[in-house]
């Protein structure tokens, strides 16, 4: 059973141009959650998707940022006219459905704007 | 809201001796899950240990354990004869099972674990 999978590892973005990460969660899993790294920090919430429905984007910027959890395909960490401040690692971690249910990582996407 | 305190940003140990890592929490829940995650030079997460609140007898996995004080609201793992490939950062973490939508979950700061040759 393949783990959770994200591209591209490794993203490098200039000022103001976008950047999509993108997630596949582990098979039968159907709830994703996005996290981010900033550098020498903890991982920070971002967001939780379930298949079609955002259920909480508590820890996602206001602006410049969506997520997407299509019915067919990947999950999708979007963010818009990217700023050096963006720079950092992205983890998407999954869980198949039940609040007790663990949640598993990704490799992570390593995000870097110059 | 949550939080959860890693107070010892650093960390570490010789070789084959065992190590304590703390961790603090604050909640108000009574049912909750506590867990610690390790990130190796990859930055890969990869689960350690696992403890749900409910459950008086403390997590065990291999050479990790841990000691969960409930009252106390502290969660610290311990790792027994310690390996190289044990270096690497850790993270403690909590989730609330109950809320339905509130599957976050909430990280520490991060201990940065070394092991001595």
């Amino acid at each position: 059973n393949a783990g959770v999978m994200q591209n591209p590892r490794h993203l490098v973005r200039r000022r103001g141009q976008e950047a999509r990460l993108r997630c596949s969660p582990m098979k039968g899993h159907s709830h994703v959650y996005w996290y981010r790294q900033l550098p020498e920090e903890g991982l920070k919430f971002m967001v939780y998707l379930q298949k079609e429905n955002i259920i909480d984007e508590s820890g996602m910027p206001k602006e410049r940022f969506s997520a997407e959890f299509p019915k067919e395909g990947p999950s999708i960490l979007r963010i818009q006219q990217v700023v050096r401040g963006d720079s950092a690692a992205y983890f998407c971690a999954s869980s198949p459905p039940g609040n007790r249910a663990t949640q598993y990582f990704g490799p992570g996407t390593r995000l870097l704007v110059l | 809201a949550q939080t959860v305190t890693q107070s010892q940003p650093e960390m570490s140990v010789q070789e084959a001796e065992t190590v304590t890592l703390s961790c603090t929490y604050d909640t108000s829940e009574s049912d909750y899950y506590l867990f610690w995650y390790k990130q190796p030079p990859s930055r890969q997460m990869i689960l350690v240990i696992r403890q749900e609140a409910y459950k008086q007898q403390n997590a065990t996995e291999n050479r990790f354990s841990v000691n969960f004080q409930k009252a106390a609201k502290s969660f610290s793992l311990k790792i027994s004869d310690s390996q190289l490939g044990d270096a690497a950062m850790y993270f403690c973490a909590y989730r609330s099972p109950l809320i339905q939508g509130a599957q976050k979950l909430v990280f520490g700061q991060g201990t940065r674990l070394t092991i001595n040759p």
